[in-house]
């Protein structure tokens, strides 16, 4: 059972490319979510999703696109990667049924931008 | 934004002896999650604890929840090295159970 498995582990990005985070789960579960990890700021919460089809901002979404056309998948676009984005990002997932079911998260990718 | 706010922001112990770290929330609840994460990886779920509990248990570890004073505790107890790792706070709340807010984490160390 992979969980959630989050591809690149690694990206360096020069100011203004552009670059998609993959994440995919095999758990059925229909609520996923990205977040961005930077030191002293714990995490914050990016784009979330509650099902194929739905998506909803989080705290700090401005930079950054999301689509989710199937339960699996739930990639993270950066349309034009600046400096302020450079961060460890995180996808996570649960059952979308009850509030209480936790996250699982993947292992993070870790993007630097020049 | 609500958010859960971890003190100490770092702990070293020795081994063998207990950890507790303490976690302040801003708005009212539905539960409270603490999760470990280990350098380089993501985050694991420890436990979840409901808005009407005040203690619960899992192995060595315990957590209480006072929501009158919008604060929680997880304790650690007899540490081991292994559990050298940040350990975080998420809760829900007024922004609803999609938009679980962590906080900033305690780093523990756990020396030999």
């Amino acid at each position: 059972n992979a969980g959630v498995t989050q591809t690149p582990k690694f990206q360096v990005l020069k100011t203004g490319q552009s670059m998609t985070l993959q994440c995919a789960q095999d758990m059925n579960h229909e609520y996923m979510s990205w977040y961005r990890q930077d030191p002293g700021m714990g995490l914050r919460l990016i784009h979330y999703s509650v099902g194929a089809g739905i998506t909803d901002q989080g705290e700090v979404p401005n930079g950054y696109n999301v689509s989710r056309s199937t339960t699996e998948d739930f990639p993270l676009r950066l349309l034009s990667a600046a400096p302020s984005q450079t961060s460890v990002y995180f996808c996570a997932s649960r059952l979308s049924g009850t509030v209480n079911s936790p996250l699982h998260f993947g292992n993070g990718t870790r993007l630097t931008v020049t | 934004s609500q958010q859960g706010e971890e003190d100490p922001q770092a702990l070293s112990i020795q081994e063998g002896e207990n950890a507790t770290m303490n976690c302040s929330y801003k708005t009212s609840i539905n539960n409270l999650q603490w999760y470990r994460q280990n350098s380089g990886r993501g985050l694991v779920h420890l436990i979840l604890i409901r808005s009407n509990e005040r203690e619960k248990h899992s192995g060595r570890l315990r957590v209480t929840l006072d929501t009158s004073k919008k604060s929680s505790s997880l304790l650690i107890t007899a540490s081991r090295a292994a559990d050298t790792a940040s350990y975080f706070c998420a809760t829900d709340g007024a922004q609803g159970a999609q938009k679980l807010v962590f906080g900033q984490g305690t780093r523990l160390t756990i020396n030999p």
